[in-house]
């Protein structure tokens, strides 16, 4: 079964720094999606990106993030100056397509980067 | 935007009972209902969805039912086993063909022996 895939899985970086997270999305899919989980709480929107740019961004999605499609494959997401509070686990994803109300689409999850900012 | 409650916080039943978790949701536009397992320190797996045109859904020991007049929808899960325990998320879309999905805040399925 095709998978997202995720590096690095565990990041330290101090607090000011640029964090790069990168993620391989699953090679038919068109949506990417990040999401972003404090330990021991809720999976959270971040952002969505179709067709070479962002579809919709929450409001924890401030400019301090960006999100990047470099090339045919990858797909990043970039926190231009960590804070204490970034600290989290940051899942992609991707679907084939946004419209839920479809028969058997769905959003598949990468295994997560982990990222401590210290 | 959508707002998702889940309950309880933690489930903690014998082996072989039934568990059942409940979550309402906000926006009555929301179509897709999806529930996720999340292993400490894993990725969210999905495990079941519904769509607003359907009632109800059942795979083997899993089923969801969804109430759209009451904007509430549940997970049943039969015949508990020990690799049932987890982390389980519900979740739904904002209507007006919104990309994210809303989470619950998540129940802590424990299964004793």
């Amino acid at each position: 079964e095709p998978e997202v895939t995720q590096t690095p899985s565990h990041q330290v970086t101090q607090m000011g720094q640029e964090v790069i997270l990168r993620c391989v999305p699953i090679s038919n899919h068109l949506y990417f999606y990040w999401y972003r989980q404090i330990l021991g709480q809720k999976v959270e929107f971040l952002v969505s990106f179709y067709n070479n740019e962002i579809s919709e961004k929450s409001e924890i999605f401030d400019d301090q993030f960006s999100v990047e499609r470099p090339d045919g494959s990858n797909f990043t997401l970039k926190i231009r100056s960590t804070k204490l509070e970034d600290s989290a686990m940051y899942f992609c994803a991707s679907s084939r397509r946004p419209d839920w109300g479809a028969s058997g689409n769905t959003i598949y999850f990468g295994e997560g980067s982990w990222l401590t900012v210290v | 935007g959508e707002n998702v409650e889940q309950h309880p916080s933690t489930l903690s039943v014998q082996e072989g009972d039934s568990a059942v978790i409940k979550c309402t949701y906000s926006d009555s536009a929301s179509n897709y209902f999806p529930w996720y397992k999340q292993e400490l320190g894993k990725r969210p797996q999905l495990i079941i969805d519904i769509r607003s045109n359907v009632g109800e859904k059942k795979d083997q020991r899993i089923a969801v039912t969804l109430n759209k007049t009451a904007k509430h929808f549940s997970l049943h899960i039969t015949e508990t086993q020990p690799e049932d325990s987890a982390v389980y998320f519900c979740a739904a879309n904002g209507g007006g063909g919104a990309d994210g999905l809303t989470f619950g805040k998540g129940t802590h399925l424990i299964i004793q022996p």
